[in-house]
C-alpha cells in the first residue's frame, strides 16, 4: 500500500505571501490531520479533516485553512505568512472508522518564511 | 484536555547501556498513548502504541513501554542502546481526534 506523501519537500516564501501544502493520504484512509512542528519542538495539532469537512481544530488562527478532496487528499493553506510560520508541516492520515485513530505520518514539508 | 510531559529534553547514554525516556500524561479518559521517533529531516515513525489490553507494549527496534495508570506514565525503554537509536523521540496522547505531543527528547548514543 502507498504511504502518506507530501509536496513540496521544501518551500521558501516571504512574509505576507500565501502558501499551499499538499498531502496524499495512505490508501484506504479517510481522515487527514495537519501538524506544525517548529524547530526544537513537538508537533502541534492544526486541524483534522474527515470526509471533506473540518473535524477539530487546534489553537491556530483562521489564516490557516484546509481542504479535503473526494479522494481524501488534502491541502493546507496559510495566508499572510509570518516569520513564526517557519516550521516543518506534517500531514497524517488515518481510518476514522476503526476503534482508535492510529495516524500515519508523511515526511513533512519544511517551510521557511523570510 | 489531554497533555504530555517528557522529562528531559536531552538524554545521553553509552552504546550498550539502558535507554529510559520518560513520559507522563494527563487525560480525562482512558488514553491512547504513543511513542514516535524522528530522524533528522524526516517525518515521524511509530515505535509503539498502547490502546487497550496488556500494559507492557513491545515495539520496533527493541523498544518497549509500560502503561502505568496509577503513575500516569508511559516510559520508553530499551535494554541496550545502539548507535542507530540516536534520534528525537516524541511521546503522544490521543483522546479523540487530535494527538497531543510532548516537546521531545533527543537521545544521544556515545560509542
Amino acid at each position: 500500500e502507498t504511504g502518506v506523501t507530501q509536496s513540496p519537500t521544501h518551500l521558501i516564501k516571504t512574509r505576507g505571501q500565501q502558501v499551499t501544502l499538499r498531502c496524499s493520504s495512505q490508501s484506504g484512509h479517510n481522515t487527514v490531520s495537519w501538524y506544525q512542528q517548529a524547530l526544537g519542538q513537538g508537533p502541534q495539532f492544526i486541524f483534522q479533516y474527515y470526509r471533506e469537512e473540518e473535524n477539530g481544530r487546534g489553537n491556530f488562527p483562521p489564516r490557516f485553512s484546509g481542504l479535503q478532496f473526494p479522494n481524501y487528499s488534502s491541502e493546507l493553506n496559510v495566508n499572510a505568512l509570518e516569520l513564526d510560520d517557519s516550521a516543518l508541516y506534517l500531514c497524517a492520515s488515518s481510518l476514522k472508522d476503526r476503534y482508535y485513530n492510529e495516524q500515519f505520518f508523511g515526511p513533512g514539508t519544511r517551510l521557511t518564511v523570510l | 484536555a489531554q497533555s504530555v510531559t517528557q522529562l528531559g529534553s536531552h538524554v545521553s547514554v553509552s552504546e550498550g547501556a539502558l535507554v529510559l525516556l520518560r513520559c507522563n500524561y494527563s487525560s480525562s479518559v482512558p488514553p491512547y498513548l504513543f511513542w514516535y521517533v524522528q530522524y533528522p529531516n524526516q517525518g515521524l515513525q511509530l515505535l509503539l502504541k498502547y490502546t487497550t489490553g496488556a500494559t507492557l507494549v513491545k515495539g520496533i527496534n527493541g523498544f518497549e513501554a509500560e502503561f502505568k495508570k496509577s503513575e500516569t506514565s508511559f516510559h520508553l525503554t530499551k535494554p541496550s542502546a545502539h548507535m542507530s537509536d540516536a534520534a528525537e523521540y516524541f511521546c503522544a496522547v490521543s483522546e479523540d481526534d487530535d494527538m497531543r505531543f510532548g516537546a521531545g527528547t533527543r537521545l544521544t548514543v556515545k560509542p
